[in-house]
């Protein structure tokens, strides 16, 4: 079975703090992504990684950072949380090869982040 | 990509089928149907997903017409913990840059 874990299922942070939040997966695949949930507005793609040390902006990554050192871990990061990044936070990957599909997603539990 | 249309909720008993249809009328050739669910508070889940033929995993089955304007999702055999909301979605399979989004979805309940 697929299995991506995220570090934390609550997180309570106070404005202005340095947030990470760890992702990790463990069937070897090379595209990771970062989204955020939220009420009205749905699922929206902050960051994705096709390979170690690469990204890519999504539709809204103002605000936020990645980072891929290893294959199988991928960070978000909110340089200076703010109160409008109170959101579940949602951690996929998935495998691009030619037989399988890229929106074949496997997601972790989520994380949900309180910024106070 | 092609829009989808789903009821916003349905009812089905323990142990029937749940029949989830989904129209997608804009579909175009190279466009695969996509369903994944959502349990309350949890992450989506990957269901299954087609192009024409019809397909079937451990999870369920994927029905897609033949003028692929319209597709049903199967759950042979409902439990309670089938409860969520269901997602279909149309996209490219391969060579897609961009991520998931999903639409309000069918909100499955079942029934004990």
């Amino acid at each position: 079975d697929v299995k991506v874990t995220q570090s934390s299922r609550y997180l309570v942070k106070r404005t202005g703090e340095k947030v990470f939040l760890e992702c990790v997966q463990d069937m070897d695949h090379e595209n990771m992504f970062w989204y955020r949930q939220d009420p009205g507005l749905g699922l929206r793609l902050i960051y994705f990684s096709y390979d170690v040390k690469m990204k890519e902006k999504g539709d809204i990554p103002e605000g936020y950072s990645v980072s891929r050192e290893k294959k199988e871990r991928f960070s978000l990061i909110l340089e200076s949380a703010s109160t409008n990044q109170t959101s579940m936070y949602l951690c996929a990957s998935s495998s691009p090869g030619l037989t399988t599909s890229r929106y074949e997603q496997y997601f972790g539990p989520g994380t949900r982040l309180t910024v106070t | 990509d092609a829009k989808t249309t789903q009821p916003p909720s349905m009812d089905c008993a323990e142990g029937r089928a749940a029949n989830l249809p989904c129209n997608h009328s804009t579909i175009s050739g190279n466009e695969y149907v996509y369903w994944y669910r959502q349990i309350h508070s949890q992450g989506p889940q990957y269901i299954i997903h087609g192009l024409k033929n019809n397909e079937t995993n451990e999870m369920a089955s994927l029905i897609i017409t033949e003028d692929r304007k319209s597709s049903t999702l199967i759950l042979p055999h409902a439990t309670l913990r089938d409860t969520a909301v269901y997602y279909c979605i149309v996209r490219v399979a391969y060579g897609g840059a961009d991520g998931l989004t999903f639409g309000k979805g069918t909100h499955l309940i079942i029934q004990p």
